[in-house]
Formats: structure tokens, sequence, C-alpha cells
């Protein structure tokens, strides 16, 4: 079974920092992966699928890249309603999560 | 608006069934594939289980498999999942999900959930 491992699992960061969180697969998964996003009490919003494809209505701060067994999400400048949980997805394995809190 | 609506939630015990239900408007139903993933109080997602539009593919995790029975009413445009043999492992938040373009992943929608506690 594939695995799919985040890091950081935890990240404090500022307004308008550059953030960026891996998710690194455990066999290679071409460019099937997605991000959410997950802010508490609310369900997962999906960002980004197929690696680097920008979900509808999603800021363009988002973005994503990678392929194989290595993918990034990165946030070119953090606002504040970017604070979150953030999970990488290949259909049936999540990632851990990155919680990204406010410094 | 799509909206997807889960319901049947409650406490149940160890051992225990509980049929989750999921009603989803604002879209055609029966053109996607659908989903039931999980998160536990303070954990992270766990998909659980998936159904194509006319029943024809149906996937299960392994922690849920030969206990848990997903299915859908396309004519109520409703997704089910029927939990047997509870454990207290599956307490959880229940997410209906739905998939992006009539394909297997990534979800695109969500319910807001129905929970499931699992205890004497």
């Amino acid at each position: 079974d594939i695995q799919l491992t985040q890091s950081p699992s935890f990240l404090s960061a500022s307004v308008g920092d550059r953030v960026t969180i891996t998710c690194r697969a455990s066999q290679d998964i071409r460019s099937y992966l997605a991000w959410y996003q997950q802010k508490p009490g609310k369900a997962p919003k999906l960002l980004i699928y197929a690696a680097s494809t920008l979900q509808s209505g999603v800021p363009s701060r988002f973005s994503g890249s990678g392929s194989g067994t290595e993918f990034t999400l990165t946030i070119s400048s953090l606002q504040p309603e970017d604070f979150a949980t953030y999970y990488c997805q290949q259909l049936k394995p999540f990632g851990g999560g990155t919680k990204v809190e406010i410094k | 608006e799509v909206q997807l609506v889960e319901s049947g939630g409650g406490l149940v015990q160890p051992g225990g069934s509980l049929r989750l239900s999921c009603a989803g408007s604002g879209f055609t139903f029966d053109d996607y594939v659908m989903h039931w993933v999980r998160q536990a109080p303070g954990q992270g997602l766990e998909w659980v289980s998936g159904i194509s539009w006319n029943s024809g593919g149906i996937a299960y995790a392994d922690s849920v498999k030969g206990r848990f029975t997903i299915s859908r009413d396309n004519a109520k445009s409703s997704l089910y999942l029927q939990m047997n043999s509870l454990r207290g492992e599956d307490t959880a938040l229940y997410y209906c999900a739905r998939g992006l373009l009539s394909s297997w992943y990534p979800f695109d929608y969500w319910g807001q959930g129905a929970l499931v506690t699992v205890s004497s």
C-alpha cells in the first residue's frame, strides 16, 4: 500500500511569509496527488489536484509541484485566512497533515 | 449549489450497528463517484469507502472491510454506509464526499459530517 508522509507536521509562520509543505509517497504515484485545506470545525476543501492544477475558486497564491514521490504545496504570501491544517492525498491514503499556525 | 448532507450518526455500543445516509442535491448524483471519509477526534483524515456511479465499482479501507457496506440509491440521490460490528476505533466524524469530474479522486465537495461515537 502507498503511504504519504508530510513534513513538517507543524509550522509556525507570519502573515506574508512564503510557506512550503512537502508530501513524500512511498512509491511512484506519477502526478496523482491532491492537496486539501481544513479549518477547525469545517470539512476539508480541495485546493490542488493532479499535483499542480488549481481547483476553481482557489487563490493563485496556492501552488503545487512535483511528480513521482516528492510533492510540494506552496503558499506564496500567507494570509490570515490560510491558517489551517493541510493534507495531501492519493485516493486512499491521506498524509498525516501539516498544521500552519500564526507565529 | 452542490450540497451533501449526512445523517444517521449517534452513540452506539461496541458490537452494534449504525447506518449513515448522505443526501446529495444541486448536481446530477448518478454522474459521480461517491465516498465516505472519516476523522477521529483530533486526528487526520482516513478514506473509508468509495462507490462508482452505477455501484459496479466498490472499494473499502482494510480497517473496515467485512464490517462496513457502502451503497447508493441514484433515484433518491442518496449514499449510504451500513456499519456493523462497530469498535471504539470507529469513533469519528464521517464525511460524505464527491469525486471530481466523475473521477474516483480527488474529492471536490464534502458534507459537514455525521458524528459516530462507539462507547459502552
